[in-house]
């Protein structure tokens, strides 16, 4: 079975902080992808990876940015959160145009 | 206009109901996923699906390329179906693996 497991369902954190969101696959997958997802918008694509160290913005890439140095992991950062960023965020992981596996999420709230 | 619609947003049903959710989409596509979201986050992929029907179990997928829709039908819904189900799309433009989400179906079968 795929797993794709997120560093923490729950975060709470201050304006202006630093945010790491750690993602991990164990399928040798060559794509990762971080998502947010909100009431009323669906998930929209944040920053997409499809070889480590290459990384290609998504639909909403501003005031985020992503690491991919192994293969398996794919850190999502948020430089200085703002408490627009809350929302839930959701990493995935696949082979090229096939089935995304997608992590539990992690709900994050800024205040 | 959202490149892809659901309808209907909200459904309730009573137990062994037959359930249609409906996707259109506006642009040409290799290929349609239906993904089910649990409450808690989870995503996991239902069904793939590039030309015809695919089943699995109670659910079944039909997809019209011509005519840019896809259906998700669930037959005897049973409570565990209470979910909010996802259509998604892979464009022909653009990167291979990238997907563009609607905003789901929220299900509840009630007894």
């Amino acid at each position: 079975d795929v797993k794709v497991t997120q560093s923490s369902r729950y975060l709470v954190k201050r304006t202006g902080e630093k945010v790491f969101l750690e993602c991990v696959q164990d399928m040798d997958h060559e794509n990762m992808f971080w998502y947010r997802q909100d009431p009323g918008l669906g998930l929209r694509l944040i920053y997409f990876s499809y070889d480590v160290k290459m990384k290609e913005k998504g639909d909403i890439p501003e005031g985020y940015s992503v690491s991919r140095e192994k293969k398996e992991r794919f850190s999502l950062i948020l430089e200085s959160a703002s408490t627009n960023q809350t929302s839930m965020y959701l990493c995935a992981s696949s082979w090229t145009e096939e089935t995304q596996y997608f992590g539990p999420g992690t709900r994050l709230l800024v205040l | 206009k959202n490149e892809v619609e659901q309808s209907p947003q909200n459904l309730t049903a009573q137990e062994g109901e037959f359930i249609t959710i409906n996707c259109s989409y506006s642009v040409g596509i290799s290929a349609l996923h239906w993904l089910q979201q649990h409450p808690g986050g989870g995503i996991v992929s239902l069904f793939m699906l590039s030309s015809g029907k695919k089943k699995h179990g109670r659910l079944i997928a039909t997809i019209n390329i011509q005519e840019k829709h896809s259906s998700l039908h669930i037959t005897a819904s049973h409570p565990r179906d209470s979910a909010v189900y996802i259509c998604a799309v892979r464009p022909l433009r653009g990167t291979a693996s990238k997907l563009t989400f609607g905003t789901g179906t929220r299900l509840q079968v009630t007894l």
